[in-house]
Parts: C-alpha cells; sequence; structure tokens
C-alpha cells in the first residue's frame, strides 16, 4: 500500500511569492488533514477534509492559506503571498475513518520564506 | 486553548536504561496516541490509547492512559540505540468541536548512546 506522499520535500520562496503544497493520501481514505509545525513549537492542526469537504478548517491561520481537495482526492495548500512566518514544515495525514484511527503522515514539505 | 504538557524535552540516557516520557493536560481526551518521528520523515503511530487505566505493550515499550483519561505515558524498558529518535503523543479532546483535530506535545528527543 503506498503512504502518503507530499511534494514538493523542500521549497525556499521570496515573500510576497506564491507556493503550492500538495498532498496525495491513501486511496480510499476519506479523512485529510494538513497540520504544521514551526521550528521550535509544536505540530499544530491546520484544516481537515473528509472527501472534499472542509470539516474543520479552525488552524488555517489566515486568508492567505486556502486548502483544496479535488473530487476528494488529493489536496493543495496555496500559500498567497508568503510571509516569513510561513516558514515551517508542512505535514498532511489520512486516516480512513477520525480518531481513535491513527493517522499515516506524509514526509512533510519543509518550506522555507525567505 | 488547550494545551498538552510533554516531558521531558530532552533525554540522553546509556543503553540498558529505562525512562519514562509524560504527557498531561487539564483536559480531558476521548483518544490519546504516540507517534514516533525520524528526521526528514513525518510521525509514524506506534499506539492509540481510548480507555481510562488503559495499558498497552509494544515490545519493551509500554504505554499507559490514566484513569481520567487527563494524561499518559510511555515507558520504555532497557533502552537501544534504535529507540533514538523523536517521541510525540497526541490528543483528540472530549467534547472538541472536530473530531479529528489531534493537539499535540512538544515532542521528546530521545538519544541512547551504545
Amino acid at each position: 500500500e503506498a503512504g502518503v506522499t507530499q511534494f514538493p520535500s523542500h521549497s525556499v520562496i521570496e515573500k510576497g511569492q506564491t507556493v503550492t503544497l500538495r498532498c496525495d493520501p491513501i486511496s480510499g481514505h476519506d479523512n485529510l488533514y494538513w497540520y504544521r509545525r514551526v521550528m521550535g513549537k509544536e505540530i499544530k492542526f491546520l484544516l481537515h477534509f473528509v472527501k472534499e469537504s472542509k470539516q474543520d478548517e479552525s488552524g488555517m491561520p489566515n486568508n492567505r492559506f486556502l486548502a483544496e481537495r479535488t473530487g476528494g482526492t488529493y489536496s493543495t495548500l496555496k500559500v498567497q503571498p508568503a510571509e516569513l512566518e510561513d516558514s515551517g514544515v508542512y505535514f498532511c495525514a489520512s486516516s480512513p475513518q477520525g480518531p481513535p484511527y491513527g493517522y499515516t503522515f506524509g514526509s512533510g514539505t519543509r518550506l522555507t520564506v525567505v | 486553548t488547550q494545551l498538552l504538557e510533554q516531558s521531558p524535552q530532552f533525554l540522553s540516557i546509556q543503553e540498558g536504561e529505562n525512562l519514562t516520557v509524560y504527557c498531561n493536560s487539564s483536559s480531558v481526551f476521548s483518544s490519546l496516541q504516540w507517534y514516533r518521528q525520524e528526521p526528514g520523515e513525518g510521525p509514524v503511530l506506534l499506539v492509540t490509547v481510548v480507555t481510562g487505566g488503559e495499558v498497552k505493550k509494544l515490545k519493551r515499550l509500554t504505554f499507559q492512559f490514566g484513569d481520567a483519561r487527563k494524561d499518559s505515558s510511555l515507558h520504555i524498558t532497557a533502552a537501544q540505540p534504535g529507540d533514538t529518535g523523536l517521541y510525540l503523543c497526541a490528543g483528540v479532546y472530549a467534547g472538541g468541536t472536530s473530531y479529528g483535530k489531534l493537539t499535540f506535545g512538544q515532542g521528546t528527543i530521545l538519544t541512547v548512546h551504545p
């Protein structure tokens, strides 16, 4: 079974530019989550999709962040325009059902905004 | 804001020693998960605990969920260099608005010296 795939693995962009992160969940997993770890801080929840619908987007920092999940398959997270404080590691995770089922995480995208 | 306090943040021990990592909160969890993360990878699920007082064992790792479901511990017996890594606890709070949202502790970086 293929795992959760994220790309790019690394991205370095200038402040003000746009970046799009992509996540391909495990096939058949209806639940898809985005998390972020900023340096020195704990991993924090961004949002949760169930199929193509946003179940909870309470963790999205501001309206510069836009997440989509087309057709309930892969998801994208766009940051536009990027700011310095957006730097961090963005993780995607998927699960067939919500907790207590565990998540399968991708390897993350390390975003650096300079 | 619900916080999950994880301690210690750093642990450096010799091979063969025992250790315990703690996760504490003032709020009740509906479930709690433990993950292990290697550099450059995403967290990998070790165990999920759901019932107050529950104890689960995974080889030399013992996971315990507090009776009141507000705290959890991870105990490693006779640690080995292969246990080196980042250990994370993550919980879903009871009564939360999102059944899928995990709140993470800050993590414990464990180093086991040969």
